[in-house]
């Protein structure tokens, strides 16, 4: 596609249930990166996709977040058992090979 | 380790002064440094990157920023402000190589008046 794409654009859900967010890279880029970004806040790091490597999940902030990546293609993010604090942005941005990230829409998540 | 640190939550400018964003950033190598902008409900868009070439960078809609390591900073200047300039502006880090997850600033909200 033209750009990167994420989905839902908007997301409302209880606390408890669990989300799924989805984001499609910008075709041919082999990096995707998942952030956060809080009300009035900068964005935090959550976890890196670099080909068929490993993740680096180093920014997930607690286990009832999880990723997944299949190739160089489309990837969601899980967040389980939902509470309010994770209620955010959540944006997804994709490289190529220069050192510059695209970023998707983001999905606005508020957990009620 | 890297970080960076914005040192102005908001400014205010009358269309048609100057704009100044002040960042000042920490890293234990050479870093990129980009800065980025966001309008209400719309995506982050690049305005302008340094990857250790030019210290003056120039980007898109008039904006350009001064890599000093001397000083550690980077900040954003545009010679006169358009009311379409007003947005939140986020200052980044990253490495040049490896993860390069972007480091960003809190951000600092421009707002142009009339």
């Amino acid at each position: 596609g033209a750009g990167v794409s994420q989905s839902p654009s908007n997301k409302v859900t209880e606390k408890g249930k669990d989300v799924e967010l989805r984001c499609d890279p910008i075709s041919g880029h082999t990096a995707l990166y998942w952030y956060r970004q809080r009300l009035g806040q900068g964005l935090e790091f959550l976890i890196y996709f670099q080909g068929n490597s490993a993740p680096d999940k180093s920014g997930l902030p607690s286990d009832r977040f999880s990723a997944e990546r299949t190739g160089e293609s489309v990837s969601t993010l899980t967040i389980q058992r939902t509470q309010q604090e994770d209620s955010a942005v959540y944006l997804c941005a994709s490289r190529g090979t220069s050192n510059e990230q695209f970023f998707g829409p983001g999905t606005r998540l508020t957990v009620l | 380790a890297q970080s960076v640190t914005q040192l102005d939550s908001h400014v205010s400018v009358s269309e048609g002064t100057p704009v100044l964003l002040r960042c000042n950033y920490s890293s234990s190598y050479s870093p990129s440094l980009f800065w980025y902008v966001q309008h209400p409900n719309k995506g982050l868009q690049l305005l302008l990157k340094y990857t250790s070439a030019a210290t003056l960078v120039k980007g898109i809609n008039g904006f350009e920023a001064e890599f000093k390591k001397s000083e550690t900073s980077f900040h954003l200047t545009k010679p006169s402000a358009h009311m379409s300039d007003a947005a939140e502006y986020f200052c980044v880090v990253s490495r040049d190589t490896g993860r390069r997850a972007l480091t960003f600033g809190s951000g600092t909200r421009l707002q142009v008046q009339p």
